[in-house]
Formats: structure tokens, sequence, C-alpha cells
């Protein structure tokens, strides 16, 4: 069974730097047919993808164009675990954060991702 | 970035009932489109994914359908667990949801 355990400060301060981290347990961090997720959901923005990380011969990532300049989704090989940075946050990076994995899946004639296994989810507030 | 809509963005409903919630993209997403409820305190659970396969453990009461930029949940047979607010999501660029729609008795 595959287990997604979030940990990370639930208070950060304003223009200071989020972080957490998202351990993986049976599964692989280096795996070829899965991605590995950040989201954040509050009140006022919903569910919100923010990026993921993945390794097809070589790691790759993605962000959401809003945050493309703040944000860093890392993998670690060692630990078996991704990482979320969030640099310069401000009251509205108020959410609970949630780490997932994506199956990748060939069905037909493409590749389909869908979300099957998420962490329990983080507060975090941003506040002086 | 693919914009998703849902309708209605909130619905009452009773035991037994059958429902429907539409959900439209901006753009075609052929068939990468999943479907997520969630209960409040908890994360999202897959539902359905590429549009009408249901997820592993999931009842057969939950169907999906659609292609392109239109697509349908449909819940028959109401149950009470399945009071909940359900999400869709693109997976076609790479990652939206939908707004969400609250089901509630």
């Amino acid at each position: 069974q595959i287990r997604l355990q979030q940990s990370g400060p639930r208070l950060v301060k304003p223009s200071q730097t989020l972080s957490l981290t998202c351990a993986i347990s049976g599964d692989n961090v280096s795996s070829n047919n899965a991605a590995w997720n950040w989201i954040r959901q509050s009140p006022s923005r919903g569910l919100e993808w923010l990026g993921r990380t993945y390794y097809r011969s070589k790691w790759y990532d993605d962000y959401a164009v809003s945050l493309q300049s703040r944000i860093t989704v890392n993998p670690d090989m060692s630990r078996n675990q991704i990482s979320l940075q969030l640099t310069s946050v401000t009251p509205d990076d108020t959410a609970v954060y949630y780490c997932a994995r994506a199956e990748m899946l060939w069905l037909g004639d493409t590749y389909y991702y869908y979300m099957d296994v998420w962490g329990t989810g983080t507060t975090v507030t941003v506040s002086p | 970035d693919i914009q998703m809509t849902q309708s209605p963005s909130s619905l009452s409903a009773s035991i037994g009932d059958r429902v429907t919630i539409t959900c439209r993209a901006s753009q075609s997403l052929r068939m990468h489109l999943n479907w997520y409820q969630q209960k409040p305190g908890k994360a999202p659970e897959l539902l359905i994914y590429a549009a009408s396969t249901l997820q592993s453990g999931v009842p057969s009461r939950f169907t999906g359908s659609g292609s392109g930029t239109d697509f349908t949940l449909t819940i028959s047979g109401l149950q009470p667990e399945d009071f909940a607010t359900y999400y869709c999501q693109q997976s076609y660029s790479p990652f939206t949801f939908g707004p969400g729609t609250k089901l509630d008795i």
C-alpha cells in the first residue's frame, strides 16, 4: 500500500520560504510510471495544483504558471521523498497543502495521469 | 492555462436520487479528465479517471462520461456517504481543478 507522509512547519512569516516534505512508502520516487505533485486548497482559491516532479530516464518538473518564479519541487532519492519550497510567501499562500502521487497509465494511444494517492494535508498559515 | 468550470456549484438531493454534475473545459481535453470526491477535513479521493474509468474500489453507482470539452459525473441511487464535494480535474496540460460541486441533503 502506497502512503505519503507530509511534514513541515505550520506557521511561516510573510516574505519567508515555505518548506514541506512528503515521504513516500510503498513506491519509489524515481518510478517510471508516477509523478509526484503538490496541491493546495484554500476557501479563496479552491484546489490549486502547484507543481510536480517525475523521472523518465532523467528528472523533470512542471509548475503552475502563476507560481513559476517562486516554487521548486525537488526529489530526494536517498530519502525517497519530495519537497516543496515556496519563496516570498504572503498571507494569500495560507492553505492546506497536499502531496499526491499521479499514476501514469497508457490507454489506447496516449498516457493518462490521475492522482490516486494523497497525503493527509498540512495546514500552513502565513502570518507575522 | 486550461480553465475548468462545473455546474451546479451546489446541489440538494435525497437518498436514492440520481444526480448529474457537469464539467466543462476551455479547450479540448480528449479524455484527460478525472473526478474526485472530498469530504470535510479529508484529502480528495479519486473516483473516475480518463473520463469514464472507475477507480478500483469505487462503487458502480458512480459513472463518468464525455470527451473533448464536456464531461459529466452521474451518481445513481445516492447513499448517505455520497454527500460530499465533487471536483473535476484536467490532466492534459498539466493539471487544473474545477471549482467543485457541493452535494448535500
